[in-house]
């Protein structure tokens, strides 16, 4: 079955200190997999996606296929960073729906 | 460009009450979908649509019901409110189906059922 796995329900570190975020995924296919974060009453943006291999606000995600993971790293984490966030899987086929995990919320301290 | 917009903001219903949540989308994207987020539940998947005319079910969609009558519009039903309802509901769209282009989420309806 297709999965996504956030196992942290909260990650609390302080400012400076880095961050890793981790998402493991179940996906019989080629996965594509994506980064969402919510700030405090946002909407839901996307941060990154695999398929881009881009750095976006300083945080990365390398897909690890051998561990099926895509876990989401920031060297020094900052107070902005503060956010809910979701790792998400695209379902392939005709349906093109996003499987989202449970998501992580980050709280940076000062 | 508005992106994608999402009425009401907020609302409070009474337990076997139906109402309306609508969603429009100013980007002529293909696909549309409602999620309901939930605390430590993450986003599921209600209904979804890959086109104007097509519509499908998601994860859960127990109690909701959906039209695409046009592209822009994707308005999500409750027939009969229930507490179980409450949550916080969010619509997306993205270019076409199996698009690795990002979905853009509305910014939510808060709903309450009493």
């Amino acid at each position: 079955a297709q999965r996504v796995t956030q196992p942290e329900k909260l990650l609390s570190v302080f400012k400076g200190a880095p961050v890793e975020l981790k998402c493991n995924y179940s996906y019989s296919g080629s996965p594509e997999l994506f980064w969402y974060v919510q700030y405090s009453r946002q909407r839901l943006q996307l941060l990154l996606r695999h398929i881009s291999r881009e750095s976006i606000k300083g945080f990365t995600a390398d897909l690890n296929k051998g561990e099926t993971s895509f876990h989401l790293k920031k060297p020094f984490a900052q107070e902005e960073d503060s956010a809910m966030y979701y790792c998400a899987l695209l379902n392939g086929g005709s349906q093109g729906n996003l499987i989202f995990g449970k998501g992580t919320k980050l709280s940076v301290k000062p | 460009n508005a992106g994608v917009t999402q009425t009401p903001k907020f609302q409070v219903l009474k337990t076997g009450q139906s109402m309306t949540l609508q969603c429009a989308q100013d980007m002529n994207h293909e696909y549309m979908s409602w999620y309901r987020q939930d605390p430590g539940m993450g986003l599921r998947l209600i209904h979804y649509s890959v086109g104007a005319g097509i519509t499908d079910q998601g994860e859960v969609p127990n109690g909701y019901n959906v039209s695409r009558s046009t592209t822009e519009d994707f308005p999500l039903r409750l027939l009969s409110a229930a507490p179980s309802q409450t949550s916080v509901y969010f619509c997306a769209s993205s270019p076409r189906a199996s698009s690795n282009q990002p979905q853009h989420f509305g910014d939510g309806t808060r709903l309450s059922i009493l």
